[in-house]
């Protein structure tokens, strides 16, 4: 199995900031995914991270506002650009090894 | 596209019953997925099956690909059951997943 940490766990942040959230796996996988859970909504794919290249976005999510960085095969970030109360979320990563893994969740409230 | 429905959306039981949480979904698939969430936010996963039933424990998924549902069964249910469990549907070779909306499942001592 993957283990995989966020940082940070949960974070309050106001109006028209960013903030970029890590994903840490503790093996090298292939496939990586950014996930969004609004309120009391399924979770929705975002993106998936490409080690090396531009992540590939689902329709209704671009790069200039969630801009995503693969620089190895056991890391990535994804960042949340001007954000605002739309953007608060349970943000999670997920990795593909004889499974999907997840990771712990961020929980982002926009003020 | 596909669509992922699950039943009930809210379920409150004593401890010791069997639970049942259900899901259909619309087209075919390469596997289904059951994850269970807790209230701080992370996600496990509990089983992913293509055919057939798993069992771990006192949870047990079920799926029949002909009428294109899932069943997630708990027995014994307990307190530290309560958690949302989510199913997910997994087409192609892409590993990406459609989710349902989720089933809150609520344990009384």
């Amino acid at each position: 199995s993957a283990v995989i940490s966020q940082k940070p766990s949960r974070d309050i942040c106001q109006r028209g900031t960013s903030l970029t959230i890590q994903c840490q796996v503790d093996s090298q996988v292939t496939m990586m995914f950014w996930y969004r859970q609004q309120p009391g909504q399924s979770l929705t794919l975002i993106a998936t991270a490409n080690q090396g290249s531009e992540a590939t976005y689902e329709s209704g999510f671009v790069i200039d506002k969630f801009p995503i960085s693969r620089p190895n095969l056991t890391f990535s970030t994804l960042t949340v650009s001007n954000m605002s109360p739309e953007d608060s979320s349970i943000y999670l990563c997920s990795v593909v090894g004889r499974e999907q893994f997840f990771g712990p969740g961020t929980r982002l409230t926009v003020l | 596209k596909n669509e992922v429905e699950q039943s009930p959306q809210n379920l409150t039981a004593q401890e010791g019953e069997f639970i049942t949480i259900n899901c259909s979904y619309s087209v075919g698939i390469s596997a289904l997925h059951w994850l269970q969430q807790h209230p701080g936010g992370g996600i496990v996963s509990l089983f992913m099956l293509s055919s057939g039933k798993k069992k771990h424990g006192r949870l047990i998924a079920t799926i029949n690909i002909q009428e294109k549902h899932s069943s997630l069964h708990i027995t014994a249910s307990h307190p530290r059951d309560s958690a949302v469990y989510i199913c997910a549907s997994e087409g192609g070779s892409n590993y990406k997943l459609t989710f349902g909306k989720g089933t809150l499942l609520t344990v009384n001592p």
